[in-house]
């Protein structure tokens, strides 16, 4: 299975409400990126956080890392519909030549 | 617009045919990677050049494909003797090792294999 897998796969929910979306891995990493992609297009880099941090801010964008649980989560506060996109986490692991890992993706639906 | 470029947009083959992907990176960026990314699933690593040194291959590449990077500028992806399981979106990516490990996408190569 992949390196980083998303929980949950889909997510529905209101314009204005949060989105929360969880990413599980397996090895050590250097850092631990999301990505947006918006239907059959390219990926947008949205956040890095790096192995010695536990919390990182972007404008909506919460991301929090808890490298004992190998675990990260996304959080996008005050959702707009143009936020609806596929939300991919991806691991930088150590020893893998910054080649990165992504897992499944969610897929997140902001309805207006 | 300096970001990554990826020609073509699109591609369509007959199965058993050669095509070739270009990527332009970032100026400047030395670090250049390949993705491939199947409908609904995240992109899986292909290969990784630092300058002109393709550094890392996945078990993904077969025989069939391969990646050049002459003058550590562009590069290119050709598939040969295509197969209907190659159909994919075909996913570009650079990098700065001095600015950071972020990777900046192209907007893919979308590969229909008939």
């Amino acid at each position: 299975s992949q390196q980083g897998e998303e929980d949950p796969q889909a997510l529905s929910i209101q314009e204005g409400e949060n989105a929360t979306m969880n990413c599980s891995y397996k090895t050590s990493i250097n850092n631990l990126q999301w990505y947006r992609q918006n239907s059959g297009r390219g990926l947008v880099h949205l956040i890095l956080i790096r192995s010695n941090e536990r919390e990182k801010h972007s404008g909506r964008l919460r991301v929090t890392l808890d490298t004992s649980k190998k675990s990260s989560s996304l959080l996008i506060t005050a959702s707009r519909a143009a936020d609806t996109a596929s939300y991919f986490c991806a691991t930088d692991a150590r020893n893998a030549g910054n080649m990165l890992t992504f897992g499944g993706g969610t897929r997140l639906m902001v309805k207006p | 617009d300096t970001g990554v470029s990826q020609n073509p947009r699109h591609k369509i083959t007959k199965r058993g045919q050669n095509v070739t992907f270009r990527c332009d990176p970032i100026s400047e960026h030395n670090r250049l990677y390949w993705y491939r990314q199947t409908l609904g699933q995240g992109p899986e690593f292909l290969t990784y050049f630092q300058n002109e040194a393709q550094l890392e291959k996945s078990r993904l590449l077969s025989d069939r494909f391969s990646a050049e990077r002459p003058k550590g500028s562009f590069s290119t992806l050709e598939i040969q003797r295509t197969e209907q399981g190659d159909s994919a979106m075909y996913l570009c990516a650079s990098s700065s090792g001095l600015a950071g490990y972020e990777q900046y996408f192209g907007p893919g190569t979308r590969l229909t294999v008939t």
